[in-house]
């Protein structure tokens, strides 16, 4: 059964650091592509980065140059480097991965950027 | 980028009736990598048609997807009072991947 699980979420102030890991079963994290999702409150869904199976990584451009997308294949998991945190950053983040054309999503993280 | 329009905004309809729900975008999507949620709140999106017109495990078929190129729907052939909800697609097909803004089915 595939499963994506996310932690590292919590209250940060702006400015600060967070990293986002999301552990996979059932399936091989470097095999596929995966990506991150974030929904802020109240707000719809905004696809932050991906990162191909080939290794090739995108980003939105709200998030260019203070996220990094990366994997671990020795663990199985996937992770998204915060830094430069704003309070616009403040949503629920979500892992997904796209096996064969069929997405899998995480039950997600909430991140609050806040002082 | 392909910019994804979802039509209407808001469908007010009664339980029984039909829904159609349109998503169009600004470029082909690429391998028909389009992907339909379902959302109520305070939940995780729900997957409910992946590939355009795939159902997802343990979707019932009340659910169906169509379309190609740029233009895409998902029908719910009769609403039953847990359809009403948030409905969004996304292409993936080709980076950025993008979210439509998402439609609100709601209760007449």
């Amino acid at each position: 059964e595939v499963q994506l699980v996310e932690s590292g979420g919590g209250l940060i102030q702006p400015g600060g650091s967070l990293r986002l890991s999301c552990v996979a079963s059932g399936f091989t994290v470097s095999s596929n592509d995966m990506s991150w999702v974030r929904q802020a409150p109240g707000k719809g869904l905004e696809w932050v980065s991906l990162i191909y199976s080939g290794g090739g990584t995108y980003y939105a451009d709200s998030v260019k140059g203070r996220f990094t997308i990366s994997r671990d294949n020795s663990k199985n998991t996937l992770y998204l480097q915060m830094n430069s945190l704003r309070a616009e950053d403040t949503a629920v983040y979500y892992c997904t991965g796209y096996i064969s054309g069929h997405p899998y999503w995480g039950q997600g993280t909430l991140v609050t950027v806040s002082s | 980028e392909i910019v994804l329009t979802q039509s209407p905004g808001t469908l007010s309809l009664s339980p029984g009736e039909r829904a159609t729900l349109s998503c169009r975008a600004s470029q082909s999507v690429s391998f028909s990598y389009l992907a339909w949620y379902q959302q109520k709140p305070g939940q995780a999106p729900r997957l409910l048609i992946y590939g355009a017109s795939s159902r997802a495990t343990g979707i019932p078929d009340k659910f169906s997807g169509s379309g190609s190129g740029t233009d895409f729907t998902l029908t719910i052939s009769r609403l039953e009072p847990e359809d009403f909800a948030v409905y969004y697609c996304q292409q993936y097909g080709s980076s950025p991947w993008t979210f439509g803004q998402g439609t609100k089915v709601e209760i007449k």
